[in-house]
């Protein structure tokens, strides 16, 4: 009973490097999102994805691409990593219609 | 957009208090309030949610109330005890395009004190 899984947990990268994180569901749920999480900020949606095929930015985009692969995978892209990005990234999933997420444990990216 | 403003963003309290939060919403559209919980090192998880045709609602130690005339939402935790330690963040749903897009707030670090 896995539930939402990242890849990586950590991951340290120099400005200017490229790297995907990546999310899997196995609940079959049809909407997927992106948050990033810093001190005071609490929990900030950079993209959504409300079905298979559908990606849609949220509050804070720039910076980021997400791809849906399937219904149970959803990555999220930075292309040139800044230092801005240093962040505790949570990818989280939800059933259409229902209103809750279900979050996964997180991925702690530090960029020097 | 929606926006949610969460007070205080520190509590302590001794255990066996009470813990109040509270947090208030702008757009009128929303309709379900939900509360995580985020203990150390792990993702938030939802531990008890309202929707706007209700005005209070209980489980246990923990209860939600909601002013909908007023914009405000409040999570109540009686009896605290060590392991209600974490972060707490409330959230308002929007529907955006068929999607629910839940806005949060800042998060309240609760501290209980044994």
């Amino acid at each position: 009973n896995a539930g939402v899984t990242q890849t990586p947990k950590f991951q340290v990268l120099k400005t200017g490097q490229s790297m995907t994180l990546q999310c899997a569901q196995d609940m079959n749920h049809n909407s997927m999102y992106w948050y990033r999480q810093d001190p005071g900020m609490g929990l900030r949606l950079i993209y959504y994805s409300a079905s298979e095929g559908t990606t849609d930015k949220g509050e804070v985009p720039n910076g980021y691409n997400v791809s849906r692969l399937n219904k149970r995978e959803f990555s999220l892209r930075l292309e040139s990593a800044a230092p801005s990005q240093t962040s505790v990234y949570f990818c989280a999933s939800s059933e259409a219609g229902t209103g809750e997420l279900f979050f996964g444990e997180g991925s702690r990216l530090t960029v020097l | 957009g929606e926006n949610v403003e969460q007070h205080p963003s520190t509590l302590s309290v001794q255990e066996g208090d009470s813990a109040v939060i509270k947090c208030t919403y702008s757009d009128s559209a929303s309709n379900y309030f939900p509360w995580y919980k985020q203990e150390l090192g792990k993702g938030p998880q939802l531990i008890i949610d309202i929707r706007s045709n209700v005005g209070e609602k209980k489980d246990q130690r923990i209860a939600v109330t909601l002013n909908k005339t007023a914009k405000h939402f409040s999570l109540h935790i009686t009896e605290t005890q060590p392991e209600d330690s974490a972060v707490y963040f409330c959230a308002a749903i929007t529907t955006w395009g068929g999607s629910y897009i839940p806005t949060f707030g800042r998060g309240t670090s609760l501290i209980v004190h044994p």
